[in-house]
């Protein structure tokens, strides 16, 4: 069974004091790692795809990493606005049980408070 | 270029009343995927649908029904509520069931009393 963990669960930055998300993951062959942002009552907002270990991606201020084991999701500089939930979901390779559908599993969360 | 919509935004309902949820994918999208989000927690995945059939579902039971129609369009069917279904319903779209990235609509908050 595909298994993430997102730490630390919640995390408060002064504006401007860069720091980096964790999220751990176990899945039987990993087909995507997924990072969304949410706003408190809102639909996760799609962030980042990554698919295989080494692999970088960035948007302003921010930049996904990827590990066999892990991925980081780094903030440099974060402002007020960047306060969320930020999320992590696993996408694994589809076994006989599951066909050829896909479903994503998700972390709980890092709740994220940049103060000004 | 219209992203995922979900109606209603807010629902109220009492134990044992029945409820359906709307979702309209993301314009060139033909997979839908519905999950459920408790206060605090992420997402879970309830069933996902793709030409107009179940393709796989989640660690729910068979009070959670969906459907999808030839416009890819889906409903979510809640029978029998419970106090422990209150949580925000979540719509996500996807191009092609084997499409890895989904983008999520707004979300209903239902409030079972």
């Amino acid at each position: 069974e595909d298994q993430v963990t997102q730490s630390p669960e919640a995390l408060r930055l002064q504006e401007g004091e860069s720091s980096s998300l964790n999220c751990s993951y176990t899945v039987s062959g990993l087909r995507g790692l997924f990072w969304y942002r949410q706003d408190p009552g809102k639909g996760p907002e799609f962030l980042f795809t990554l698919y295989s270990a080494g692999e970088e991606k960035e948007k302003e201020r921010l930049k996904a990493t990827l590990t066999k084991k892990e991925s980081f999701l780094h903030i440099t500089a974060p402002k007020p606005e960047d306060s969320a939930t930020y999320l992590c979901a696993v996408l694994s390779r589809p076994s006989f049980s599951s066909g050829s559908a896909r479903q994503l599993t998700f972390g709980s969360g890092t709740q994220l408070t940049v103060l000004p | 270029d219209a992203g995922v919509t979900q109606s209603p935004t807010h629902l109220i309902k009492t134990r044992g009343q029945q409820v359906t949820l709307r979702c309209s994918p993301k314009s060139g999208h033909d997979t839908v995927s519905w999950y459920q989000q408790a206060l605090g927690q992420g997402p879970q995945f309830i069933f996902q649908y793709y030409e107009e059939e179940e393709r796989q579902r989640g660690n729910f039971p068979d009070r959670f029904s969906g459907h999808q129609f030839p416009n890819y369009s889906s409903e979510l069917n809640v029978n029998a509520l419970l106090l422990g279904d209150s949580a925000l319903y979540l719509c996500a779209s996807s191009q092609g069931h084997r499409q890895e990235t989904q983008y999520f609509g707004p979300g209903t908050r239902l409030l079972v009393l």
